[in-house]
């Protein structure tokens, strides 16, 4: 059983420009979810897929955008960086797009924008 | 509650204490509760997951109740170990979505 895996593992960009996060999901599962944790703070929701379509957002802005391929792979693209979006970017997932499912997560993506 | 709010923020304890924590959560329209365990360059691991009021769940010397007419639940460490050292997050979802809310976690260091 593959567990879940991010790329890359860090990553350093400028004010302005964008970036694309990549998670690959755990074997057998067909549901992602997409979390940013800031400094002193737990994770919090942006998005998830769910067979290839979003399934609930967060507080987040349009330039925060993601993308489910029919491995069930997904990507997170942030256009226009600014500072606040420097954090770490936790993948999970599952087997169904409900809450009551366990979450699996990867290690996530370390993002500086400088 | 609107958030999700967990207590303490840190706890430092020794080999062998036992130690537990709180998580706050909305009452209205709960649908799950999960317990995860973070190790330090690691991934979150997911400990539990609760739906039910008046739930109890164990794995090893770890235990979790949930109380979701009043919006809580407690994490309970038996005789903690060092490998025990950890930040434990709790997260709630609302609503059948696959949303979850977090707490902020709480750190937990044994020191031997």
């Amino acid at each position: 059983e593959t567990g879940v895996t991010q790329s890359p593992t860090h990553l350093i960009k400028t004010r302005g420009q964008q970036v694309t996060l990549r998670c690959s999901s755990q074997s057998g599962h067909n549901t992602v979810s997409w979390y940013q944790q800031a400094l002193g703070q737990g994770p919090q929701f942006i998005f998830q897929y769910y067979r290839e379509e979003e399934n609930g957002r967060g507080n987040f802005p349009p330039r925060f955008s993601g993308l489910q391929f029919p491995n069930y792979s997904s990507e997170l693209n942030v256009n226009a960086l600014e500072l606040d979006d420097s954090a770490l970017y936790l993948c999970a997932s599952s087997l169904g797009g409900q809450n009551i499912n366990e979450q699996f997560f990867g290690p996530g993506t370390r993002l500086t924008v400088l | 509650i609107l958030n999700v709010e967990q207590s303490p923020q840190s706890l430092h304890v020794q080999e062998g204490d036992s130690t537990n924590f709180t998580c706050s959560f909305p009452s209205s329209n709960f649908y799950a509760l999960h317990w995860y365990r973070w190790e330090t360059a690691k991934s979150p691991e997911a400990l539990f997951v609760m739906t039910l009021n008046g739930d109890e769940k164990k794995k090893g010397r770890i235990s979790a109740t949930l109380n979701t007419k009043e919006g809580y639940s407690y994490l309970y460490i038996k005789g903690s170990q060092p490998e025990d050292s950890a930040t434990y997050l709790c997260a709630s979802g609302s609503g059948n979505t696959g949303k979850l809310i977090f707490g902020q976690g709480t750190t937990l260091q044994v020191k031997p």
